[in-house]
């Protein structure tokens, strides 16, 4: 069954440093986003994208945070100076059509020291 | 503001009980998300609902698009159900989550 990976798994960095997180999402999938989960609390929307540009995006997503897809087959999602308060969880998800069934990543986890 | 409430924040069952979880939100949406987040933290799609009902198994998925309300029932519960469930709905290209009822199934 086809799925969506995410690498790291697990990412321990100092604050101020960059991060990129990596996701392939399924292959005939069109829309694209990510979320983040801090310990502890509810999910929460970061971006979504579609057409190689970003379609929505949340308070959240400052100018700190940035989404690409460089190649066809990778979305990454890069944090240019880390804070403390990005240590989360942070999730990829896909979906065929827009409002469509969203397929997510088992996560990575993003430990800012 | 956009919010998105859920009850009950937890619930135990024993194994073969009829579950409901609760999801009302504040504000028109194009569609209406169940997830599954398990012990892990990997989170599982349920259901994707823009009106009426829908059916997966034990689980069924109901939403009242006049009443901004969505259900969420397991039928003959089992501990492999224990399980975090998530409400989130989407308002153009966002998402906005609830947050979450924590099921524990007991044997």
């Amino acid at each position: 069954e086809p799925e969506v990976t995410q690498t790291p798994s697990h990412q321990v960095t100092q604050m101020g440093q960059e991060v990129i997180l990596r996701c392939v999402p399924i292959s005939n999938h069109l829309y694209f986003y990510w979320y983040r989960q801090i310990l502890g609390q509810k999910v929460e929307f970061l971006v979504s994208f579609y057409n190689n540009e970003i379609s929505e995006k949340s308070e959240i997503f400052d100018d700190q945070f940035s989404v690409e897809r460089p190649d066809g087959s990778n979305f990454t999602l890069k944090i240019r100076s880390t804070k403390l308060e990005d240590s989360a969880m942070y999730f990829c998800a896909s979906s065929a059509e827009g409002p469509g069934e969203l397929f997510f990543g088992e996560g990575s986890r993003l430990t800012v020291l | 503001k956009n919010e998105v409430e859920q009850s009950p924040q937890n619930l135990t069952a024993q194994e073969g009980e009829f579950i409901t979880i609760n999801c009302s939100y504040s504000v028109g949406i194009s569609a209406l998300h169940w997830l599954q987040q398990h012990p892990g933290g990997g989170i599982v799609s349920l259901f994707m609902l823009s009106s009426g009902k829908k059916k997966h198994g034990r689980l069924i998925a109901t939403i009242n698009i006049q009443e901004k309300h969505s259900s969420l029932h397991i039928t003959a519960s089992h501990p492999r159900d224990s399980a975090v469930y998530i409400c989130a709905v989407r308002i153009s290209n966002q998402f906005y989550f609830g947050t979450g009822t924590s099921l524990t199934v007991i044997p």
